[in-house]
């Protein structure tokens, strides 16, 4: 079965400031994996997503993300925060598979300070 | 184009009563999934269906929930009876075979307060 795992249920920065969000994934077949963001009473919308082609991904709104099969990883990152930032960021695996469902993790709460 | 409509928005209740949630999926998708969020929990897979037909179950809660897609451009997620335990958002969400590479498409969801 695949799982992800977000480290940090909250991360705060400084506007500026690198952004790192942290998940690892298990998947007993190659994965597809994803990074969705969450704006408060909204729906989850996609940020970036890998699908075995090239390792680093990137993403809308300057985010990107990097798969490192040795490290079952697929952090998010961002070299500069914006306040607009500031929001709920998921990470999600599925099977390489076509019609098989998203397995989200728990969720990062992004803070972004002045 | 419309992206995924759900409804309501807000939904109160009573515990006990009968609560149906319903999901307008983007025209042409053939995969719809409902999806609930809790603080606790987090985003948990209910069900998802594949051209209207029911794929996968497992994630229903118990028999008070039941989920159905009379026709490609409608779905219902209904609830009865209600519990306290059961106050969440709610998120449909629709995706294509022919785009596949595991992109969903969320409703805004529907927050329900069971008292």
């Amino acid at each position: 079965a695949q799982s992800v795992t977000q480290l940090g249920s909250h991360v705060s920065v400084s506007e500026g400031a690198m952004v790192l969000l942290r998940c690892n994934y298990s998947s007993s077949v190659p994965p597809y994996l994803f990074w969705y963001v969450q704006y408060p009473n909204q729906g989850l919308q996609l940020l970036l997503k890998y699908t075995s082609a090239a390792t680093l991904v990137k993403g809308i709104n300057g985010f990107e993300a990097e798969f490192k099969k040795s490290e079952t990883s697929f952090h998010l990152t961002k070299p500069s925060a914006h306040m607009s930032d500031a929001a709920e960021y998921f990470c999600a695996v599925s099977l390489n598979q076509a019609g098989t469902a998203l397995i989200f993790g728990k969720g990062t709460t992004l803070s972004v300070s002045s | 184009d419309a992206g995924v409509i759900q409804s309501p928005r807000h939904e109160v209740t009573e515990m006990g009563q009968e609560v149906t949630l319903r999901c307008k999926p983007i025209s042409g998708h053939d995969y719809l999934f409902w999806y609930r969020q809790t603080m606790m929990r987090g985003l948990e897979l209910l069900i998802y269906f594949n051209n209207n037909v029911p794929i996968d179950d497992s994630g229903m809660p118990e028999d008070r929930f039941s989920a159905k897609m009379p026709n490609a451009s409608f779905s219902t997620l209904k609830i009865q009876p209600s519990e306290p335990r059961d106050s969440a958002v709610y998120f449909c969400a629709s995706s294509s075979i022919r785009d596949w590479a595991g992109e969903l498409f969320f409703g805004e969801g529907s927050r329900l307060t069971v008292l």
